[in-house]
């Protein structure tokens, strides 16, 4: 099975800074690739999709690209509203195996 | 608007039995794959189970392979996790999502709030 390794698993950043997150695939998956939001306490929200392809309500200063093996998730401008773990999840084939998270805060 | 509500969990000794179900509404549930995905406390999502619009397919992961079963009625627009053998690792909030499409695992689009499982003598 494919193994998705997401790093870092933690990052503190201050308002305003530019985040990355990136995932990263044992095997490629073109761009069968989404990426989730979880607030504490809440469900997942599906941020983006297909890689790349923002969800429709989510803000723009989340952008996602990659495609292969390689993946990333970039917070432009960080707000407060934005801290959360965030996972990615591949989808190409089952099993649907998600990420390990990044828990992102505000310095 | 799509709503997705869990029901089923609570409290079980190790080797019991559960059935968790997840009402729908909102959306034409006969045309939409489901999934089941579950979160121990304090750790990352695991996709569990998804099945197909019709019923006609199935898919597990291998943590929970031979031991849970997805079902779905389209009558009663709900979604089931049938699981046994139960174990302390099955702890965990299981999510009912909803897929984007149909006849093709994909991402979740919606999810309901979780339902808590806890195996525990």
């Amino acid at each position: 099975d494919i193994q998705m390794t997401q790093s870092p698993s933690s990052l503190s950043a201050s308002v305003g800074d530019r985040v990355t997150i990136t995932c990263r695939a044992s095997q490629g998956i073109s761009n069968y690739l989404a990426w989730y939001q979880q607030k504490p306490g809440k469900a997942p929200k599906l941020l983006i999709y297909a890689a790349s392809t923002l969800q429709s309500g989510v803000p723009s200063r989340f952008s996602g690209s990659g495609a292969g093996t390689d993946f990333t998730l970039t917070i432009s401008s960080l707000q407060p509203e934005d801290v959360a773990t965030y996972y990615c999840q591949k989808y190409n084939s089952a099993p649907l195996t998600f990420g390990g998270g990044t828990k992102v805060e505000i310095k | 608007q799509v709503q997705l509500v869990e029901s089923g969990g609570g409290v079980i000794q190790p080797g019991g039995s559960l059935r968790l179900s997840c009402a729908a509404s909102g959306f034409s549930f006969n045309i939409f794959d489901m999934h089941w995905v579950r979160q121990a406390p304090g750790k990352g999502l695991e996709w569990v189970a998804a099945i197909w619009f019709d019923g006609n397919n199935k898919y597990y992961a291998d943590s929970v392979k031979g031991r849970f079963t997805i079902s779905r009625d389209n009558s009663k627009n709900t979604l089931y996790l049938q699981m046994n053998s139960l174990r302390a690792e099955d702890t965990a909030v299981y999510y009912c999502a909803k897929d984007r499409t149909g006849g093709q695992n994909s991402y979740q689009n919606y999810w309901g709030q979780g339902t808590l499982v806890t195996v525990s003598s």
